[in-house]
């Protein structure tokens, strides 16, 4: 079965600083997609960034990007210039390449953003 | 704007009194999934439908029952709510098989209290 962990139960960064949240998972399939997720306090969860498995290039979205290192399982974000808003309960994600291809979540990250 | 709309945001039912917690989109996602949230964890799938396919993950409790009367309604049942039950509810959908790198949409979730 596949599992997703992010060992780093919170995390902290000053206003503008840069901050890096791991995630590592496991799987023994070649295909498949990993996720980032934005969850802010009582707010809807929300999708940050997206990485397909086949692609080599790590993605990035704006201040958003990602380390994906598939040969360790790696997939780690990171925020630069990081903002107020920022401040959430970051998941990581997996995703087989499936029909249905249901998420399986991390733990989660706890990110506080001081002013 | 397309969304997946949660009702109600907050409910509050009694120990051992039925409940359902309702979610719709407009997205005409073929696939809606149930997870069910606790406080500072991951979400955990409770089931999800394929169009008309009912799935269920193998630990979910036979306390949680679903309904799909159309594409765009998914209805949540909680036969007998125990203390435990209380959770936050997250409905998503998504679309497969040709959506699977765009990951779900989140409703803004409904949060369960058991009195």
């Amino acid at each position: 079965a596949q599992t997703v962990t992010q060992s780093q139960p919170e995390m902290s960064v000053q206003e503008a600083e840069t901050v890096t949240l791991s995630c590592t998972y496991d799987t023994s399939e070649s295909d498949y997609y990993l996720f980032w997720y934005k969850q802010p306090p009582s707010r809807q969860m929300i999708l940050v960034i997206r990485q397909e498995a086949y692609k080599q290039q790590n993605a990035t979205e704006n201040r958003f990007s990602v380390n994906f290192q598939k040969a360790a399982k790696s997939f780690s974000l990171k925020i630069s210039d990081s903002q107020l808003g920022d401040a959430a309960m970051y998941f990581c994600a997996y995703r087989r390449s499936s029909n249905t291809g249901k998420l399986i979540f991390g733990q989660g990250t706890t990110l506080q953003v001081k002013p | 704007d397309a969304m997946v709309i949660q009702n109600p945001r907050y409910q509050v039912t009694q120990f051992g009194k039925p409940v359902t917690l309702s979610c719709s989109q407009t997205l005409n996602h073929n696939v809606m999934y149930w997870y069910q949230q606790k406080s500072s964890q991951a979400p955990k799938l409770l089931f999800h439908y394929y169009d008309k396919d009912f799935n269920n993950e193998a630990d979910t409790p036979d306390n949680f029952q679903s309904r799909r009367p159309n594409t765009s309604f998914c209805f949540l049942d909680i036969r007998s709510p125990g203390l435990g039950d209380a959770a936050m509810y997250l409905c998503a959908t998504s679309w497969g098989p040709q959506g699977l790198n765009y990951g779900y949409t989140f409703g803004s979730g409904t949060r369960l209290t058991v009195v």
